[in-house]
């Protein structure tokens, strides 16, 4: 969805390097998500935010830290990554009290730490 | 703790063919269920949702079944087509209290001509 926009959408980088992946919505919602995917595992919540000020954990938040520097931008970090953090992350948006809780998701971003 | 389990896991059917992908969830407390189809290289993207008031809703060739007694749905592709060659995912939620989905593992479906 052309509404959801995630950068960088490919990154290779090398154990112990920190990371930062980015996430920019012009749907006007109020919700955002980080989720990774990998294979067999489905989709996993990591972070999520209901507004600028509202941040919480997911099933998988250990090793990852975010950012919602405002309405529209949400950041996922990798303070150090590791190899088994290789996977394809996605980033998505919600409206908040909405009468079905459809989430719009980006592009992803593959990434691989080697 | 998988909350929803999806199978199977992987899903090969002719083109004309009935796809039947099935879930099943633990929390009683779940009360949408979505489901979400992704291409390869894409996001995920809402393709059919129900609420347990109901037992069916049908979009086109695309059925959810619903049977809350045995906390199960399932999703049925009729007619299938290789444009519906994807990987489908199975969701539930407990709305206005955690408000966040749980998705299943995925299911990888080829259609063949």
């Amino acid at each position: 969805d052309a509404d959801v926009t995630q950068t960088p959408r490919n990154r290779i980088t090398k154990t112990g390097k920190r990371i930062m992946l980015e996430c920019s919505q012009t749907k006007g919602h109020d919700r955002m998500y980080w989720y990774r995917q990998d294979p067999g595992l489905g989709l996993r919540l990591i972070y999520y935010s209901f507004d600028v000020k509202d941040i919480n954990k997911g099933e998988i938040s250990d090793g990852y830290s975010v950012s919602r520097q405002a309405q529209a931008k949400f950041s996922l970090s990798l303070e150090s990554a590791i190899p088994n953090q290789t996977a394809l992350y996605f980033c998505a948006t919600s409206r908040a009290l909405a009468s079905t809780d459809t989430q719009y998701f980006g592009p992803g971003t593959r990434l691989t730490v080697l | 703790q998988q909350q929803v389990k999806q199978s199977p896991q992987s899903l090969i059917v002719q083109k004309g063919g009935i796809s039947i992908i099935n879930c099943a969830y633990e929390n009683t407390a779940f009360d949408y269920f979505p489901w979400y189809q992704q291409f390869p290289g894409k996001g995920p993207a809402l393709l059919i949702a129900i609420r347990p008031d109901v037992s069916e809703k049908k979009e086109g060739r695309f059925t959810i079944s619903f049977n809350k007694s045995a906390k199960q749905f399932s999703l049925h592709i009729m007619d299938s087509q290789p444009g519906d060659s994807a990987t489908y995912f199975c969701a539930a939620e407990s709305r206005g209290n955690t408000d966040k989905l749980i998705f299943g593992t995925g299911t990888r479906l080829q259609v063949f001509p």
